[in-house]
């Protein structure tokens, strides 16, 4: 079975510029989350959303988007890109809600997204 | 505020022997807490949980251990591989949907 994918793995993108961002979760997930790492840290959680809806949302800024399909795939927006917005973006994807049910997140390799 | 701390960034063991990572939080409402290894250029790996009514969970090698009253876990790996040498990430969650992650431990297996 497939796992997490996400598409790009690598882009370059200059500052001011938008970026979006794909995931396909593993099939039958229904919940997908998006996490943000910059070297030397851990994941910071950015967006979950389930059945198409926001369930919650980290502390990052307006420019900051994203959104989930009929098929559960996801995009993550981001706007006027910044050079501290360079980070490895990982999506994962669970059964459920985190929120209904304790079950572990499955990444994504992640995108590894230069802004220069 | 680091609400998950890992406050050893590396760790290095000698195949065979016993490998013990650490983490402490601060957030009382953690209730759920993972581990997860990180190999460079893949995404992060669920290595395994524990809930908090349960202070010891194993799965093979890997054994859990939670002491809530000084909101600590360690994770225990027996014996050692140097295929077990990755970034080891604690992370915990409680009251919300996002999981938080320490800032993780790199771990090196010497054969």
């Amino acid at each position: 079975d497939a796992g997490v994918t996400q598409s790009p793995t690598h882009l370059i993108k200059t500052r001011g510029q938008h970026v979006t961002l794909r995931c396909s979760p593993i099939s039958g997930h229904k919940s997908v989350s998006w996490y943000q790492q910059v070297l030397g840290q851990g994941p910071q959680f950015i967006f979950q959303y389930y059945e198409k809806e926001e369930r919650g949302r980290g502390n990052f800024p307006d420019r900051f988007s994203a959104r989930q399909f009929p098929n559960y795939s996801s995009e993550l927006n981001v706007n006027a890109l910044l050079l501290g917005d360079s980070a490895l973006y990982l999506c994962a994807s669970s059964l459920l809600p985190s929120r209904v049910y304790n079950s572990p997140l499955h990444f994504g390799n992640g995108t590894r997204l230069t802004v220069t | 505020d680091q609400q998950v701390k890992q406050n050893s960034p590396s760790l290095s063991v000698q195949e065979g022997r016993i490998s013990i990572l650490n983490c402490d939080y601060t957030n009382s409402m953690f209730d759920y807490f993972l581990w997860y290894k990180k190999y460079p250029a893949e995404g992060p790996t669920f290595l395994i949980s524990i809930s908090s009514i349960k202070d010891k969970n194993e799965d093979g090698r890997f054994t859990v251990f939670l002491n809530k009253s000084a909101k600590h876990l360690s994770l225990h790996i027996v014996p050692s591989q140097p295929g077990d040498s990755a970034v080891y990430f604690c992370a915990a969650k409680g009251g919300s949907e996002k999981l938080v992650f320490g800032k993780g431990t790199k771990l090196t297996v010497n054969p």
